[in-house]
Order: C-alpha cells, then sequence, then structure tokens
C-alpha cells in the first residue's frame, strides 16, 4: 500500500516563506505531485516532480529526494490568499488507479 | 466543457433514501475518477473509470456505493439508502488519460447531508 505523511497543520506570516513537507512510503513510485484546495473549493494542481530536484513555478517550489522518499512545497511571499490546504499525492506504476493523496496540511496565513 | 462539472452542488437527503451524484468531465478527458472528502479530511479515493470501464473499484465502501460512465462522458455516482455516515464532498476528477504523471482536474465537488 502506499502511506504519505505531511503535518496536519502550518502557520506563517504574509511576507514569509514556509515548508510543507512530505514523506512517503510506497512501492512503483513514479512521482509526487502537490495540489491546493481553498476552503469550499476544488483541489487545483500545483506542481509535479518526476525527478530529484527543484521546480519551481513563480512563488511556489517544489522539491523530491527520491532516496529519502521525502518531498517538500516551498511558499515564498506568502499572501492572505495562500491560507488553504495543500495535499501531497504520489504517483505509482503499480495497480489501475495510480495517484494516492496524503491528508493534507492546513495553511494558514496570518497579517 | 471548461471544466469539470458536478452537480448537484449541495444534496440534503434523509436517511436511507437513495442518491445520485453527477459528473460532466472535461471534454475529451478519457480517465474519471471520485473522491470522498470528509469534513477537514484527505481525499479518499473511490473509483477509477478509463473511457467506460472501471479497471479499479477497490475504494467504494460498501456495496451501497455503485457508479457508471457512459459515452465516454457523464459519470454518474449513486448511494443507496444513504446513511449519515456518508455525509461527505463528493469530489470527481478527470484527467487526459490515466497514465502516469497526468493532471487530474477537479470539479468543485456534491456537499451530501444526511439527515
Amino acid at each position: 500500500g502506499q502511506s504519505l505523511e505531511q503535518p496536519s497543520e502550518v502557520t506563517a506570516v504574509e511576507g514569509a516563506i514556509v515548508q510543507i513537507n512530505c514523506t512517503y512510503q510506497t512501492s512503483g513510485f513514479y512521482g509526487l505531485s502537490w495540489y491546493q484546495q481553498h476552503d469550499g473549493g476544488a483541489p487545483t494542481f500545483l506542481s509535479y516532480n518526476g525527478l530529484d530536484g527543484l521546480e519551481e513555478t513563480g512563488r511556489f517550489s517544489s522539491f523530491l529526494s527520491r532516496s529519502d522518499s521525502y518531498g517538500y512545497l516551498l511558499l515564498q511571499e506568502l499572501q492572505m490568499k495562500d491560507s488553504a490546504s495543500y495535499f501531497c499525492a504520489v504517483t505509482v506504476q503499480t495497480g489501475a488507479n495510480n495517484l494516492f493523496f496524503g491528508t493534507g496540511t492546513r495553511l494558514t496565513v496570518i497579517p | 466543457g471548461a471544466g469539470v462539472s458536478q452537480s448537484p452542488s449541495n444534496k440534503v437527503t434523509e436517511k436511507g433514501k437513495d442518491v445520485e451524484l453527477r459528473c460532466d468531465p472535461i471534454s475529451g478527458h478519457t480517465a474519471l475518477y471520485w473522491y470522498r472528502q470528509r469534513l477537514g479530511q484527505g481525499l479518499e479515493f473511490l473509483i477509477y473509470f478509463q473511457g467506460n470501464s472501471a479497471p479499479d473499484k477497490s475504494g467504494l465502501p460498501s456495496d451501497r456505493f455503485s457508479a457508471e460512465r457512459t459515452g465516454e462522458s457523464v459519470s454518474t455516482l449513486t448511494i443507496q439508502r444513504t446513511q449519515q455516515e456518508d455525509s461527505a464532498v463528493y469530489l470527481c476528477a478527470t484527467s487526459l488519460a490515466g497514465g502516469l504523471g497526468n493532471i487530474q482536474y477537479f470539479g468543485a465537488g456534491t456537499r451530501l447531508s444526511v439527515l
């Protein structure tokens, strides 16, 4: 089976930088994704790491280390609108359904 | 369509009634997924369709839950004899194909409340 761990809650100050970690245990690992979900909204795709290293998209970056079964999402220059839940998800090569989500990290940005 | 559309957006029902939830995918997306999300919780996988076939139904919690997809398009999730523990947001997602690394695009969900 798949197991993903991420902190349940994180609080950070507007303008600061925050890192949300995700560790996973799975067979047939292929890649790591991040999704954002605002309260009452639909999850939306943020980033995908298929290879080790850092992927940058504007204020958001995502990192993957396959050898450590670890990744993180880095949010810079935090804005109030970044308050949301962030889910990491592993793509696996086994089985018909191949995307499995973590339980999510609720980020609260405070003034 | 422009995005994944789910209906109804909210559904209140009485315990024991049947409900049908609908998902209209993005045009051309062959893969379709249903998830359940309880309040403040993560995404619980229910079922995956590739075309009209469901190669993975492993997440359906009981035989009260069923889903179908027709015309490689619309999907309906049916919950029979609803129970209070079925109260949750039911999310549908679609992707261009069911392969590795494909991005899933989510609808806004149906919020189901069973009284």
